[in-house]
C-alpha cells in the first residue's frame, strides 16, 4: 500500500523556520517525482514545489521562491520542505504527493498543518 | 501561466440527479485531471488525462472536453459523492496550477 506521512507542523512566529518532512512507503521512491502542495483554512489547494526522481530538477510557486527548498533523501524514502522567512499567508496544511508518468498526483499524504502567527 | 476556471463554486443536487461541474482553462491545454476532497480529508485522484477513472471511482462518473474546457459529469448522484472536485491541467512545465473547487452538496 502507497503511504505518505508528513511530519514536522507547528505553530512558528513569523519570520521564523520550520522543516517538513514526508516519508514514504510502498513503492519505489526514487523512480517518482514528488510534490508539496498546500490548502490555506477553507481555502482551495496550491501547488508549492516538485522535485524529479534524482533532483535533477526542481521548481517553486512564485508565491516560496527563496524562501523554501525542497530536497528529498532517496535512501531514506523522505521528501523535505525547509521554510524560511516564514509569513502568516504560509498558513496552512502541507500535503506531499506523488507524481506519476501521466504528470498527475496520484499519492497524497495527510497533510502536516503548519501555523505562522506571532 | 494557465488559469482553471471552475463552474459552479457549489451546486447541491439530490440523489438520482445528473451534475456537471465545469473548467475553464485561459490557454488551450491538453488533458485535465480532476481531483476529489472530502471535508477533513486529503485530495484523491478521481479521473486523469481529461477520461480516465482512477482506481476504485464509479462508473458514474466521466470527463470529457478538450481545448479550453472540460467537464466532470456525474451521470445519478449518490450522497458518497458530496465532496470539493478540483481541476488541474496536465502539463510538464510549472506552475501546476488548480481549480478554485467546486464543492458538491447532496440535497
Amino acid at each position: 500500500e502507497v503511504q505518505l506521512v508528513e511530519s514536522g507542523g507547528g505553530l512558528v512566529q513569523p519570520g521564523r523556520s520550520l522543516k517538513l518532512s514526508c516519508v514514504a512507503s510502498g513503492f519505489t521512491f526514487s523512480n517518482y517525482g514528488m510534490n508539496w502542495i498546500r490548502q490555506a483554512p477553507g481555502k482551495g489547494l496550491e501547488w508549492v514545489a516538485y522535485i524529479s526522481s534524482g533532483s535533477s530538477y526542481i521548481y517553486y510557486a512564485e508565491t516560496v521562491k527563496g524562501r523554501f527548498t525542497i530536497s528529498r533523501d532517496n535512501a531514506k524514502n523522505t521528501l523535505y520542505l525547509q521554510m524560511t522567512s516564514l509569513r502568516s499567508e504560509d498558513t496552512a496544511l502541507y500535503y506531499c504527493a506523488r507524481r506519476n508518468n501521466y504528470y498527475v498526483m496520484d499519492a497524497w499524504g495527510q497533510g502536516a498543518s503548519v501555523t505562522v502567527s506571532s | 501561466e494557465t488559469v482553471l476556471t471552475q463552474s459552479p463554486t457549489t451546486t447541491a443536487a439530490s440523489p438520482g440527479e445528473k451534475v456537471t461541474i465545469t473548467c475553464r482553462a485561459s490557454s488551450s491545454v491538453s488533458y485535465m485531471h480532476w481531483y476529489q476532497q472530502k471535508s477533513g480529508a486529503s485530495p484523491k485522484l478521481w479521473i486523469y488525462d481529461t477520461s480516465k477513472l482512477a482506481s476504485g471511482v464509479p462508473n458514474r462518473f466521466s470527463g470529457s472536453g478538450s481545448g479550453t474546457s472540460y467537464s466532470l459529469i456525474i451521470s445519478s448522484i449518490e450522497s458518497e459523492d458530496a465532496a470539493t472536485y478540483y481541476c488541474q491541467q496536465k502539463s510538464s512545465d510549472p506552475p501546476w496550477t488548480f481549480g478554485g473547487g467546486t464543492k458538491l452538496e447532496l440535497k
